[in-house]
């Protein structure tokens, strides 16, 4: 098992340009995620989706779109970068079910690092 | 709203010392709390959780137990390795929902 893949590892940007970060997961697990990670302030979630077709807004969702393609891809894109992206992404995956009640683990991506200029 | 709180690092040891790493939370209903580990240039990596109080998580000789008296997670671990170098997160999850509330990450050298 590969388990949570992220393409690309790293990407630079111009203000202003658009790019797609793809994630996939073989574990087949219901819900995945999307953080962010910079300096000082921890891991902060930007989207999720709790099941093949339903997203939902995470803690700094301004600036990203995302889509479940299916159950094993979720893709986060940016539409127009700026500076204030500039971040280690990470892409993560769970596996919930009517019982887990949020016990579940999470098992994360090696991230994605982008700068933007 | 739900909020963790780590001490600041880095927290920089000598092998073979003890190690705490304190953590405290803020959280509605009955909240799962978990520690992941994320060592240089990769990503994070459960290392102990709880999902009760009382309950004490364990994995590589760290432990942390659920105190939800003093609503505290704190990390400990006996004796470190140089290997045990890395950022620790303490986490939790809102009773019921999958999204981690992260706290800010600490840091831990190791020397040996």
């Amino acid at each position: 098992n590969a388990g949570v893949t992220q393409t690309p590892k790293f990407q630079v940007l111009k203000t202003g340009q658009s790019m797609t970060l793809q994630c996939a997961q073989d574990m087949n697990h219901n819900s995945m995620y999307w953080y962010r990670q910079d300096p000082g302030m921890g891991l902060r979630l930007i989207y999720y989706s709790a099941s093949e077709g339903t997203t939902d807004k995470g803690e700094v969702p301004n600036g990203y779109n995302v889509s479940r393609l299916n159950k094993r891809e979720f893709s986060l894109r940016l539409e127009s970068a700026a500076p204030s992206q500039t971040s280690v992404y990470f892409c993560a995956s769970s596996e919930k079910s009517r019982t887990s009640g949020g016990q579940e683990t999470q098992y994360f991506g090696p991230g994605t690092r982008l700068l933007v200029l | 709203g739900n909020s963790v709180t780590q001490m600041e690092g880095p927290v920089t040891l000598s092998e073979e010392a003890f190690l705490t790493i304190n953590c405290t939370y803020t959280a509605t209903g009955y909240p799962s709390l978990f520690w992941y580990v994320q060592y240089p240039g990769e990503g994070l990596q459960l290392l102990l959780k709880a999902t009760k109080a009382d309950d004490k998580g364990s994995n590589k000789g760290f432990e942390a137990t659920y105190r939800k008296e003093t609503t505290s997670f704190h990390l400990e671990k006996g004796s470190v390795q140089v290997s045990d170098s890395a950022v620790y997160f303490c986490a939790l999850t809102r009773g019921g929902y999958s999204t981690l509330t992260f706290g800010k990450g600490t840091m831990l050298l190791v020397s040996p």
